[in-house]
């Protein structure tokens, strides 16, 4: 059974100070792994896809990675705006286009 | 450009009530789905469908039920609503190609 956690549940930055948001995941035959962003009331939005051990993709301040077990989710010198719910999430070799999240991690950006 | 359209977007029903969910998107998106969200559980897979006529079970089916009959539409109903299905639902969309989802804007439920 494929299954994704996220830690922290929670994370508190302050304006430009950098951190990592850690997704580890177990799955028998990736297909890829996913990144979404959630502002409250919203539905999730797709940030990055991730196919391979030692991938990374970059979109503004953010950088994703991947390993064999987990992926990062990197935001550099962050902004109030990139407060949000970050959302990870696998897709199995044999699951068509279904994915299996996490619970997700909230970050909020004081500034 | 609407994308994957959900109504209604907040609901209140009494415990035994039925009702309908709306989805419906403007991308000719074969693949469907509907999930659910609850606190510290993340989204979970109710049901999907790959194309027009055919439909299957997710993750967590019991209670509610799905058809397909368009490409555009892929309705989730709600049989006899209990307060374990207070939640906040999404329905989500793609290419069967292409593995990136769309997702409306959520609907929440509540159930007293």
């Amino acid at each position: 059974e494929d299954q994704v956690t996220q830690s922290p549940e929670a994370l508190r930055l302050q304006e430009g100070e950098s951190s990592s948001l850690n997704c580890s995941y177990t799955v028998s035959g990736l297909r890829g792994l996913f990144w979404y962003r959630q502002d409250p009331g919203k539905g999730p939005e797709f940030l990055f896809t991730l196919y391979s051990a030692g991938e990374e993709k970059e979109k503004e301040r953010l950088k994703a990675t991947l390993t064999k077990k987990e992926s990062f989710l990197h935001i550099t010198a962050p902004k109030p705006e990139d407060s949000a719910t970050y959302l990870c999430a696998v897709q199995h070799n044999n699951a068509g286009n279904m994915l299996t999240f996490g619970g997700g991690t909230r970050l909020m950006v004081k500034p | 450009n609407a994308g994957v359209t959900q109504t209604p977007k907040f609901q209140v029903l009494k415990t035994g009530q039925s009702m309908t969910l709306q989805c419906a998107q403007d991308m000719n998106h074969e693949y469907m789905s509907w999930y659910r969200q609850d606190p510290g559980m993340g989204l979970r897979l109710i049901h999907y469908s790959v194309g027009a006529g055919i439909t299957d079970q997710g993750e967590v089916p019991n209670g509610y039920n799905v058809s397909r009959s368009t490409t555009e539409d892929f309705p989730l109903r709600l049989l006899s609503a209990a307060p374990s299905q207070t939640s906040v639902y999404f329905c989500a969309s793609s290419s069967v190609g292409a593995n990136v989802l769309t997702f409306g804007a959520g609907s929440r439920l509540t159930v007293l």
